[in-house]
């Protein structure tokens, strides 16, 4: 079974903290996704990878980084933690193809207080 | 801003009858897919279509896809309370590498 695992199921961090969370996959794809989910405006694209240290911004990166060092692993990275990301943060990866489904994590439920 | 705008927002049904979902999108794309979502869980592949295709069946599932309109529907034929979850449409899109989005989803509620 392909596996998606999130670091941390629940996280709680202080504004102005750096944050990391990280996502590892076990099926060798290429493409790794980072979302967050807010109530009532679905699942949002902040990041996504299709290599290797090549990353392209999807529709709300701003206070985000990201890093893919790795293949298996690719690391969400808030900068200086603030109140308005606190959400449901979620990975997924992908092989890429017509064909093919992504794989999601459980979850990372980050509260910045 | 998203891609996929799924409609209904909520949906609430008796056992056995039909559930339909439909999605909006924007952007041509290369396919699109549905993911179902169980309370606040990781979500999971339901099916997918490619953008040459006008509808696939899998199980008591059923989609459309309407380039032209750039919409897609999902049919659940006699809904479960099992099927209770939030459904989520999906697109993809080739740019660099493939671009995965989201739309807002819609929360099935199946009554006993």
């Amino acid at each position: 079974d392909v596996k998606v695992t999130q670091s941390s199921r629940y996280l709680v961090k202080r504004t102005g903290e750096k944050v990391f969370l990280e996502c590892v996959q076990d099926m060798d794809h290429e493409n790794m996704f980072w979302y967050r989910q807010d109530p009532g405006l679905g699942l949002r694209l902040i990041y996504f990878s299709y290599d290797v240290k090549m990353k392209e911004k999807g529709d709300i990166p701003e206070g985000y980084s990201v890093s893919r060092e790795k293949k298996e692993r690719f690391s969400l990275i808030l900068e200086s933690a603030s109140t308005n990301q606190t959400s449901m943060y979620l990975c997924a990866s992908y092989s890429g193809g017509q064909r093919t489904e992504a794989f999601f994590g459980q979850g990372t439920r980050l509260t910045v207080v | 801003s998203q891609q996929g705008e799924e409609d209904p927002q909520a949906l609430s049904i008796q056992e056995g009858e039909n559930a339909t979902m439909n999605c909006s999108y924007k952007t041509s794309i290369n396919n699109l897919q549905w993911y179902r979502q169980n309370s606040g869980r990781g979500l999971v592949h339901l099916i997918l279509i490619r953008s040459n295709e006008r509808e696939k069946h899998s199980g008591r599932l059923r989609v459309t896809l309407d380039t032209s309109k750039k919409s897609s529907s999902l049919l659940i034929t006699a809904s479960r309370a099992a099927d209770t979850a939030s459904y989520f449409c999906a697109t993809l899109l080739k740019s660099s590498g493939d671009k995965l989005t989201f739309g807002t989803g819609t929360r099935l509620a199946v009554r006993p």
